[in-house]
């Protein structure tokens, strides 16, 4: 695998389920992000990694819960969400937080649909 | 985050055309980036702007970051069908700090 990776591709839960994405990176980086894309809006930045330690919770809603066990892994851990969550989940990683944060590589992205 | 203001919204050309495209922001950025998403993709890093007034080329695509650091171009040339797809703006005030986004601009080209 290259690149980084994110699994499932597409998720359809109910709103009383319990979910995780997860996100891998084979860049040897060690900041990685969480970001929401809703149609017609602007990417949204929800978490922020840097060396395995959260730097970041954009006002991000506790039923989203991120985890970072090591630099090359990510995960977020759903639960109770609404339909308003559905939204294309993207991972992202970048060499560290300071070090050219501004070149990020992007996952494929999860779909996840609300019902 | 500040606002970033992309336009146009959609574009639908022929190939062979060229194509320009633009952002716009409240405040100014010390980073102009463009990215391109293909469908079912993420996006991919495009072109990274660093200073006011550069300009920068990447192939058929040439990049500006404008001289009030407020806003940045892309231009495209000679556009050819697997230039589709969403083209997104975004500006970083310094390393470290969130990158805003623009709302993307879609672009569609016919044979």
């Amino acid at each position: 695998e290259t690149g980084v990776t994110q699994t499932p591709r597409h998720l359809v839960m109910g709103m009383t389920n319990k979910k995780s994405l997860k996100c891998e990176q084979h860049l040897g980086h060690n900041a990685m992000y969480w970001y929401k894309q809703s149609a017609k809006k602007p990417l949204e930045l929800m978490f922020v990694y840097n060396f395995k330690e959260q730097t970041e919770n954009n006002s991000v809603p506790s039923r989203f819960s991120p985890e970072c066990p090591n630099s090359s892994h990510l995960f977020l851990h759903l639960h109770t969400l609404q339909p308003e969550d559905s939204a294309l989940y993207l991972c992202a990683s970048s060499q560290d937080l300071f070090r050219d944060s501004y070149e990020q590589y992007f996952g494929p992205g999860t779909r996840l649909t609300v019902t | 985050g500040q606002q970033l203001n992309q336009s146009p919204q959609s574009m639908f050309i022929q190939e062979g055309e060229d194509v320009s495209m633009n952002c716009t922001s409240s405040s100014i950025f010390n980073t102009w980036l463009w990215y391109k998403q293909d469908p079912g993709e993420g996006p991919v890093l495009l072109i990274a702007l660093y200073k006011a007034g550069e300009l920068t080329s990447n192939g058929r695509l040439t990049a500006q970051f404008g001289i009030t650091r407020k806003d940045s171009f892309l231009n495209i040339s000679a556009s050819i069908p697997s230039d589709v797809g969403i083209y997104f703006c975004a500006g970083q005030l310094y390393s470290g700090y969130a990158l805003n986004f623009g709302k993307g601009t879609s672009l569609l080209v016919t044979p």
